[in-house]
């Protein structure tokens, strides 16, 4: 499977600025996602990031507080803008093998908002 | 998407007991059941998964089980070992069909 590999591991950072996380495959995949994971909760898809195109956002997440690129078929970022200590979680990149069905996940960016 | 209710949410079994984690489903065109293991620190990694069209899957001691008719699938740890302490979660393709909707998870610890 792919391997996935995040930057950076952990970070923290101060109320009001902004973090950009990125994802680095080892392969081209068609489908790349971003989670988020709150403190001691499950994942939660923030959105879809799509080759040359603007991301397709899930219900409750804008483009404007979470920009997110994919470039080519091995790399995406996603920002954290403005951030609050709401916005404190593990984001979790994820990638879709074709037709596998499965997700396979890098270990994640641990973020704290002070 | 689809949701799936996950019991128990805490599970604590002894070393060499079995353990077994349940997952419900309300959407019956549902047709792919991956579980993952989470472990302290790391991404959720999948164990073990399984599609619709068979009722029981075995990876050395673990097992996936699926009752398509009742609408649950659930996940048999046999023989638990210290290291199998880990947060687990079963999941269910969202609307898209790629992305997953995951269960609020089970910790599970195996005391020695």
């Amino acid at each position: 499977s792919a391997v996935i590999s995040q930057k950076p591991s952990r970070d923290i950072c101060q109320r009001g600025t902004s973090l950009t996380i990125q994802c680095q495959v080892d392969s081209q995949v068609t489908m790349m996602f971003w989670y988020r994971q709150q403190p001691g909760q499950s994942l939660t898809l923030i959105a879809t990031a799509n080759q040359g195109s603007e991301a397709t956002y899930e219900s409750g997440f804008v483009i404007d507080k979470f920009p997110i690129s994919r470039p080519n078929l091995t790399f995406s970022t996603l920002t954290v803008s403005n951030m609050s200590p709401e916005d404190s979680s593990i984001y979790l990149c994820s990638v879709a093998e074709q037709g596998a069905g499965a997700l396979h996940f890098g270990n994640g960016t641990r973020l704290t908002v002070t | 998407g689809e949701n799936v209710e996950q019991h128990p949410s805490t599970l604590s079994v002894q070393e060499g007991d079995s353990a077994v984690i349940k997952c419900t489903y309300s959407d019956s065109a549902s047709n792919y059941f991956p579980w993952y293991k989470q472990e302290l620190g790391k991404g959720p990694q999948l164990i073990i998964d399984i599609r619709s069209n068979v009722g029981e899957k075995k990876d050395q001691r673990i097992a996936v089980t699926l009752n398509k008719t009742a609408k649950h699938f659930s996940l048999h740890i046999t023989e638990t070992q210290p290291e199998d302490s880990a947060v687990y979660f079963c999941a269910l393709p969202g609307n898209s069909g790629y992305a997953l909707n995951f269960g609020k998870g089970t910790s599970l610890l195996v005391t020695p």
